[in-house]
């Protein structure tokens, strides 16, 4: 079993639309979590990050958390066009390093 | 305010060509990682350097070495270039979380 497994996508939604972004995890360990954007031809840049279950919200973005389950969400509401990119969530393992999933495309129509 | 900077952005080489990719800092971190991505695979991480001075290795280090040559600086050398080495590399830094990425080298071995 992987340690993280994140849908692989890839997503096409219309402008508008909420999209739901979803990974697992079986590290019990795992205290901290982080969605990643990542543009085409770009390096990956931190979107959300929060270590706590429940539900942390920063403008359209709602990232949650269940930590009995080891699942966590990424909402985006009112999807735009300037939110297609790839999504990768990340955990925080060991000695600060970070566990990514595989990534989620998304794709946003006007 | 440039961040994490990689040369150079693209490279084409042959089977048992060597390469080093440079990654430099303004940021005053501690922390450096080399991370290389693939298709459905997410960022594995190759080799980090948690200090001036240290590194260690990562998920994947096989076929790669690494130096951190100061505070700034760290750079990840491939000693014989193999076609499993195609990817995109990507350089990180840090003080605790979260991680400042570059924008990639693209890598093409033949």
């Amino acid at each position: 079993q992987k340690e993280v497994e994140q849908d692989p996508g890839p997503l096409s939604v219309p402008e508008g639309a909420i999209v739901s972004l979803n990974c697992t995890y079986s590290n019990s360990a795992f205290q901290y979590f982080m969605w990643y954007r990542q543009y085409s031809r770009k390096g990956p840049e931190l979107l959300m990050y929060t270590y706590s279950s429940g539900n942390k919200e920063d403008g359209r973005f709602t990232a949650q958390v269940d930590k009995s389950s080891k699942y966590i969400s990424l909402f985006i509401r009112d999807s735009q066009p300037s939110d297609s990119a790839t999504y990768l969530c990340a955990f925080v393992g060991g000695g600060g390093k970070l566990i990514f999933g595989q990534g989620t495309e998304l794709s946003v129509k006007p | 305010n440039a961040g994490v900077t990689q040369t150079p952005k693209f490279q084409v080489l042959k089977t048992g060509q060597s390469m080093t990719l440079q990654c430099a800092q303004d940021m005053n971190h501690n922390s450096m990682y080399w991370y290389r991505q693939d298709p459905g695979m997410g960022l594995r991480l190759i080799y980090y350097s948690a200090s001036e001075g240290t590194t260690d290795k990562g998920e994947v280090p096989n076929g790669y070495n690494v130096s951190r040559l100061n505070k700034r600086e760290f750079s990840l050398r491939l000693e014989s270039a193999a076609p499993s080495q195609t990817s995109v590399y990507f350089c990180a830094s840090s003080d605790q979380q979260p991680q400042h990425f570059g924008d990639g080298t693209r890598l093409s071995i033949l």
